[in-house]
Formats: structure tokens, sequence, C-alpha cells
């Protein structure tokens, strides 16, 4: 496949539950961003790498939110203690010079 | 918090009418995209503008720059129901940066 996948697509998770959620980019793009989705409005950006360095993670909501790219390819964003507010798409984009390529997503809701 | 409002938030339009969706701020932006989102999809890249006043077109799509470089505009000639989706507008602050803020989205339905 050449775009970014995402998985799992949906995943429902009891409240207090840690998630992980996973982000396979384009092979060769060197950034990677997560971004978090809440219904109707537009992504709003969680963290960046450049490789496997996490540049910026100032869009975390909280410290239960922790992202790692180990091997500068794969990303996990992981949930620890999930709480319903978290519920919400999760994206994932690489990109190549200025254009960022979207991942479709996973949707995490939290009962 | 989104720095970047869009407007209209909704719009519901007949296959061949002509539309326009507004992307304000009151920051500089250095340079502006353009998506549109599919459910169920991540966004896809339209268009980039990075000077004040620039206009660029994607077939019956036209974007504008505003000149202060705080304002952007999508138009829409002769709407077609495969242009149904939500449009987002994303600032880049500096330039070079990777940071990207998302407006609001316009939610655009195309009735056939």
């Amino acid at each position: 496949g050449a775009g970014v996948s995402q998985s799992p697509r949906y995943k429902v998770a009891k409240r207090g539950q840690d998630v992980a959620l996973r982000c396979d980019p384009i092979s060769g793009h060197v950034s990677l961003f997560w971004y978090q989705q809440a219904l109707g409005q537009g992504p709003e950006f969680l963290t960046y790498f450049q490789n496997e360095a996490q540049l910026d993670k100032s869009g975390l909501p909280s410290d239960r939110f922790f992202a790692e790219r180990p091997e500068g390819s794969v990303s996990t964003l992981k949930i620890q203690r999930t709480q319903q507010e978290d519920s919400a798409v999760y994206l994932c984009a690489s990109s190549f010079l200025e254009t960022q390529y979207f991942g479709p997503g996973t949707r995490l809701l939290v009962l | 918090t989104q720095l970047l409002e869009q407007s209209p938030q909704f719009l519901s339009i007949q296959e061949g009418e002509n539309l326009t969706v507004y992307c304000n701020s009151s920051s500089v932006f250095s340079s502006l995209q353009w998506y549109r989102q599919e459910p169920g999809e991540g966004p896809v890249l339209l268009v980039t503008v990075v000077t004040g006043g620039e206009v660029k077109k994607l077939k019956r799509l036209t974007f504008q720059f505003g000149d202060a470089r705080k304002d952007s505009s999508l138009h829409i000639t002769a709407a077609q129901p495969g242009d149904t989706g939500l449009y987002l507008c994303a600032g880049a602050r500096t330039s070079g940066t990777y940071k990207y803020i998302f407006g609001t989205g316009t939610r655009l339905k195309v009735l056939a």
C-alpha cells in the first residue's frame, strides 16, 4: 500500500482501560504527526516526530497520552486510563516537504 | 482553541450552484492550506497558498489568500455531488514550520 495506514480503525474502550493506536507512515517519510479530531471539528495537533525523535509534544492533552516512534517508521500513540473525553478520531499523517498525507484515522469511543 | 474560524459551518446546496467558504483569523499566517475530508477518511490536501493576494485554481475550485495573509476563501463553481465533504483550512504561523493549525471546518452537502 502506498498510503498511511492506521490500526485499529475502530476501538471501543471502557473508561480506565489503556489503548494503543498504531500508525504505519508512507515509506521514507521522515516526519510524522498525530492529531485528535473531535466530532464536527478540525484536527488538533498532538505531537510531531522527525525520524525517531519526538520534537514537539506540546499538543498532548495530559500525561496519560504518550507517543513513540522507536525506529523512525511505525508510531504508536498510547492513552492510559482512558476517559470519556478522550473519545475522538485520532489521525496520523506523514509528510514529505510541506505536504501531509493523512491516514484514515482510528475512531476511539470510551464508554 | 482554534485560531481559524470557518464560515459557514454547514452548507447544503443544489447541484450546479456556486458557493464560497471563508477562513478567517486575527493572526497572520505564512502559508495556508485547504483540505477536503470525506467520512471515514483523513483530510486530503487540495492546495497551499503562500503569498498575500495569491489566487490558485484547481478545476472548478478557486482559492484565494487574503492580502494581509489573515484570511482565505474557497469558491466552488457549479458544485457537484462529488464535492460533498468537510472542507478544512489550515495555517502555518511561521515559514518552514511543520505545525499547521486547522480551522473549525465547513461541512458541504451537494444535492443531486
